[in-house]
C-alpha cells in the first residue's frame, strides 16, 4: 500500500511552453501533498504544500504564479510549470501523506529538461 | 522546522551492519522522526519512522535516546544494492507538518 504515482515521468519541452505534472496517490486518500525539485547531486528542495480544496502554501522565492498548483480531488494534485525557462530545468517529486496516518509518501519523480 | 546534521558520506562492506547517525537538536514535542532512501533519479523511498525508544520493522532498527536529539538507523547486513543516499526527517506528522531535507548521507556499500 501507499503507492505514490508521477506522470509524466519525464518530459522535453521547448523554452516558453507549459508543462503539466499530475501526482496521484493510488491507494489511500491526502489531504496534503508536497511538491518539492532536486537538482543534481543536491537535495530536495519543498517548494509547496497542497491542500485539497484550498489554495497551495509556497515557500519562499518560489513564484505562485510561474508554479501553479492544484488540489482538486484527494487523490490527485497537479504542478504546472508556466511559460518554462532552462533554468526551471530538473527533477520535480511530489509526496502524499495517508490521512490519518501523516508519514510521507512520494512518487518517484519527474525529469524535466526544458531547452 | 528542525534542522537535521548527518555525515555526508559513509563507507561499508557488504554483510556489515551500517550506523547513520542524524542530530537534531531543536525537535519539537509534536514531532516525528522519519528515514527515507533514495536512489539516483527516483523519489525517496521510507524506510522507518519512530517517536521514541526503539523501532525495528523487516529492513532497518532505529534508535532514539531518550533526549530526542538524535537518532541512529541501522541497516543489518548491508549488500551493494544499499548503496544510495538516506535522508532523516523531522516534522509534525500528524499537523500535516511540513519537513526539510538536510544534505543526506550517501552510503556506499562495497563488496
Amino acid at each position: 500500500g501507499a503507492v505514490v504515482s508521477q506522470h509524466p515521468s519525464w518530459v522535453i519541452c521547448k523554452s516558453g511552453t507549459s508543462v503539466k505534472i499530475e501526482c496521484r496517490s493510488l491507494d489511500f486518500q491526502a489531504t496534503t501533498m508536497f511538491w518539492y525539485r532536486q537538482f543534481p547531486k543536491q537535495s530536495l528542495m519543498l517548494m509547496a504544500t497542497s491542500n485539497e480544496g484550498s489554495k497551495a502554501t509556497y515557500e519562499q522565492g518560489v513564484e505562485k504564479d510561474k508554479f501553479l498548483i492544484n488540489h482538486a480531488s484527494l487523490t490527485l494534485s497537479t504542478l504546472t510549470v508556466t511559460s518554462a525557462h532552462p533554468e526551471d530545468s530538473s527533477f520535480y517529486i511530489c509526496s502524499a501523506i495517508r490521512d490519518r496516518e501523516g508519514t510521507q509518501y512520494f512518487g518517484p519523480g519527474t525529469r524535466l529538461l526544458v531547452l | 522546522l528542525a534542522k537535521t546534521t548527518q555525515p555526508i558520506s559513509m563507507d561499508s562492506y557488504e554483510g556489515q551492519e551500517v550506523n547513520i547517525t542524524c542530530s537534531h537538536n531543536n525537535i519539537a514535542t509534536n514531532d516525528y522522526i522519519t528515514w527515507y532512501q533514495q536512489f539516483p533519479s527516483q523519489g525517496p523511498r521510507f524506510i522507518i519512522q519512530g517517536y521514541k525508544t526503539k523501532v525495528t520493522n523487516e529492513v532497518a532498527s532505529l534508535f532514539i535516546p531518550a533526549d530526542r536529539k538524535s537518532s541512529t538507523l541501522s541497516l543489518p547486513r548491508v549488500s551493494l544494492s544499499d548503496t544510495a543516499v538516506y535522508y532523516c526527517l523531522v516534522g509534525d506528522i500528524f499537523n500535516a507538518g511540513k519537513s526539510t531535507f538536510g544534505d543526506g548521507t550517501t552510503l556506499t556499500v562495497k563488496p
